[in-house]
């Protein structure tokens, strides 16, 4: 079974310019989560995604980040313009529904490592 | 609000030796609890995670965790330590009941083993 896949694996940008990340959950997923880490700090939440639908974008930082998930499948997220500090490592995850009340984990894709030079 | 706090950033043991991580939670009711690896440019694996019952859980590749209410805490441990042990390691948190999925994690601990 293929795992969360993220493309790319590195971004390279300068300030002011655009870029879109791409996840592909596990098949069947309908949970999708994004999350950033900034060099040295903690994981933090962005966006969760149930199929189609934003459940919660609350840790989204400001209106430069748009995330979409197209037909409940895979998930884009777009940064534009990008700014110095949008650089980090952008994770994605996904998890299945709960089953009885009790949490299946999520699982996680390598990671985008973007740097805004 | 829930937190994480994981208060070493980096720890050293020598190989053969019992390895400890650190992490302590907040949360409101009870926890639901999760370790994190991450092996260099590899993204997190699950590791084990505490839902219910047993307060000792057990892991993937030999790792273990305690979970101590009245101390707030859920510190990773293994009996002997590999050198291949050596990642980034995640402690998370998240609420019980209701609402989404969306754990809470720690900056992270380094762990390296020395052989």
């Amino acid at each position: 079974e293929a795992g969360v896949t993220q493309f790319p694996s590195h971004s390279v940008i300068e300030k002011g310019q655009t870029v879109t990340l791409r996840c592909d959950p596990i098949s069947g997923h309908d949970n999708l989560y994004w999350y950033r880490r900034v060099m040295g700090k903690e994981i933090k939440f962005l966006l969760h995604f149930v199929k189609e639908s934003k459940q919660d974008e609350s840790g989204m930082p400001n209106n430069r980040f748009l995330a979409e998930r197209t037909g409940g499948t895979y998930s884009t997220l777009k940064v534009q313009p990008a700014e110095l500090e949008d650089s980090g490592v952008y994770f994605c995850a996904s998890s299945q529904e709960r089953e009885g009340g009790i949490d299946t984990e999520a699982f996680f894709g390598q990671g985008t490592r973007l740097t805004v030079v | 609000a829930q937190s994480v706090a994981q208060p070493e950033d980096q720890v050293n043991v020598a190989e053969g030796n019992p390895l400890t991580v650190k992490c302590t939670y907040s949360v409101s009711g009870n926890p639901y609890l999760f370790w994190y690896v991450q092996y260099p440019n590899r993204g997190l694996q699950f590791l084990l995670k505490y839902i219910t019952g047993d307060n000792l859980v057990k892991g993937s590749y030999g790792f273990e965790a305690e979970f101590n209410k009245s101390q707030t805490s859920f510190h990773l441990k293994k009996p002997s330590a590999l050198v291949s042990d050596s990642a980034l390691y995640f402690c998370a948190v998240r609420g019980p009941s209701g609402g989404s999925y969306i754990p809470t994690f720690g900056r992270g601990t380094s762990l390296i083993v020395h052989p």
